[in-house]
């Protein structure tokens, strides 16, 4: 069955720096891999996806993530991070390869932006 | 509406009651989901419409939990006999296809007291 694992609870990270929010998944084939934001709050916001081609993906908020298939990761980063992204993280992904899948949700990683 | 709508946005209810929590998909979108999210925790899978297939219920918690779909569009949560580990924020979401993009409703916060 397809899964996904966040393996931190919470980051921190001090303004300005870069930022990283792990994320490894596992699927029998080619995985469909989303990032989504939380604020407090506030229903989940859709950040980024990726479904095929480049490996690298671009999305809102100056956030970026990167496909790994050998290492089964979808790391999200930000080369400089503001307060304004402590929230909430989830990365989500769905088997294609065994038809109608559900979206499965890792269990959030806190990432927390320290002025 | 632009988005996805739920109602209530807060219910509170006897343990015992039963209770329905209501989702309006974006218009269009072919796929609909339940999802679960006691307090600042994850998201726990419930059901998945998906069409006309059959919808994937492997993630319901137990018998008390069912939901419909009424002609592609409106979906219903319903919770019989509520227990209080069913307090939690109900969130309901759809997409277009499969490899498009979940847009998420606000939530139902349901209390059991």
């Amino acid at each position: 069955a397809q899964s996904v694992a966040q393996p931190e609870d919470q980051v921190n990270v001090a303004e300005g720096n870069p930022l990283t929010v792990k994320c490894t998944y596992s699927v029998s084939g080619n995985p469909y891999l989303f990032w989504y934001v939380q604020y407090p709050n506030r229903g989940l916001q859709f950040l980024l996806k990726y479904i095929t081609g480049d490996n690298l993906v671009k999305g809102s908020y100056g956030f970026e993530a990167e496909f790994n298939k050998s290492q089964t990761s979808f790391h999200l980063k930000k080369p400089s991070a503001l307060v304004s992204d402590s929230a909430l993280y989830f990365c989500a992904v769905r088997d294609p390869g065994r038809g109608n899948t559900p979206l499965v949700f890792g269990k959030g990683t806190r990432l927390s932006v320290i002025a | 509406g632009a988005g996805v709508s739920q109602s209530p946005s807060n219910k509170v209810t006897e343990k015992g009651k039963d209770v329905e929590l209501r989702c309006d998909p974006i218009s269009g979108h072919t796929a609909l989901y339940w999802y679960r999210q006691s307090l600042g925790q994850g998201l726990e899978f419930l059901i998945y419409f998906q069409g006309n297939s059959a919808p994937d219920k492997s993630g319901l918690p137990s018998d008390r939990f069912s939901a419909e779909r009424t002609g592609g569009s409106v979906s219903t949560l319903t919770i019989q006999r509520t227990q209080q580990e069913d307090s939690a924020v109900y969130l309901c979401a759809s997409s277009l296809w499969e490899n498009t993009e979940a847009f998420f409703g606000q939530g139902t916060r349901l209390t059991v007291v």
